[in-house]
């Protein structure tokens, strides 16, 4: 089947910390990855994506690079702010069908 | 400026008692989307609609029931069959070209029972 699995958090980080949040999926053919953000008391909000393998989505200082032969599209950035503090959820859509997967999420807190 | 707006933000619903929970967005987006975010999981699809007045059950539809007469709404129903109802809810809408992503949620509407 088609799915998503991030590392679990809470993750804390001091501010200008290197940031990872592995995400890796499970899909039926080609799928598209995404990542969102989610702000304390916000809805969601498209981060990056990447629609096909070797891509690097990027946004923000964040990056992500589109796997395929480890099934994986983890997010990077080389020095978080305490601004970047939020909910990030890894996502893919599976064109067969259309499906669209969320991640669980993983919680960042940067602290000063 | 465009977007989704979802109200209330915060909803409290007595047992037995159904509560509708709006969405309202101003992109001129073909399909429109509502999850269901509990602590712990990812976000989960109750219904989608790709165009008015059609849409499709999600992963965890039992409970919920939704209507789209209008391109710009999308509002959910939350019926008393729904027995764990307590939840943060989000809408989402995206334009057909782009395939069925979700690109614009609304900040949400946390719902609680009495």
């Amino acid at each position: 089947g088609n799915s998503v699995t991030q590392m679990e958090g809470p993750v804390t980080l001091s501010e200008e910390a290197f940031l990872t949040i592995n995400c890796t999926y499970t899909a039926t053919g080609y799928p598209s990855l995404f990542w969102y953000v989610q702000y304390p008391g916000e809805g969601l909000q498209l981060l990056l994506k990447a629609t096909k393998a070797d891509d690097k989505g990027s946004n923000k200082g964040f990056e992500a690079t589109y796997r395929k032969e480890t099934t994986s599209f983890h997010l990077e950035k080389g020095s978080v702010q305490v601004s970047d503090s939020a909910v990030y959820f890894c996502a893919l859509l599976v064109y067969q069908g259309n499906q669209f997967y969320f991640g669980t999420g993983t919680s960042l807190t940067v602290i000063p | 400026d465009g977007g989704i707006t979802q109200s209330p933000k915060y909803l409290f619903r007595k047992e037995g008692q159904n509560v509708t929970l709006s969405c309202e967005q101003n992109l001129n987006h073909d399909a429109m989307y509502w999850y269901r975010q509990d602590p712990g999981q990812g976000l989960r699809l109750i219904y989608y609609s790709q165009i008015v007045n059609d849409f499709q059950k999600g992963d965890i539809a039992e409970g919920y029931s939704v209507s789209r007469e209008k391109k710009e709404s999308f509002p959910l129903t939350v019926t008393s069959a729904q027995k764990n109802p307590t939840a943060f809810y989000l809408c989402a809408s995206s334009s057909q070209d782009l395939g069925l992503q979700p690109q614009h949620f609304g900040d949400g509407t946390r719902l609680s029972i009495l």
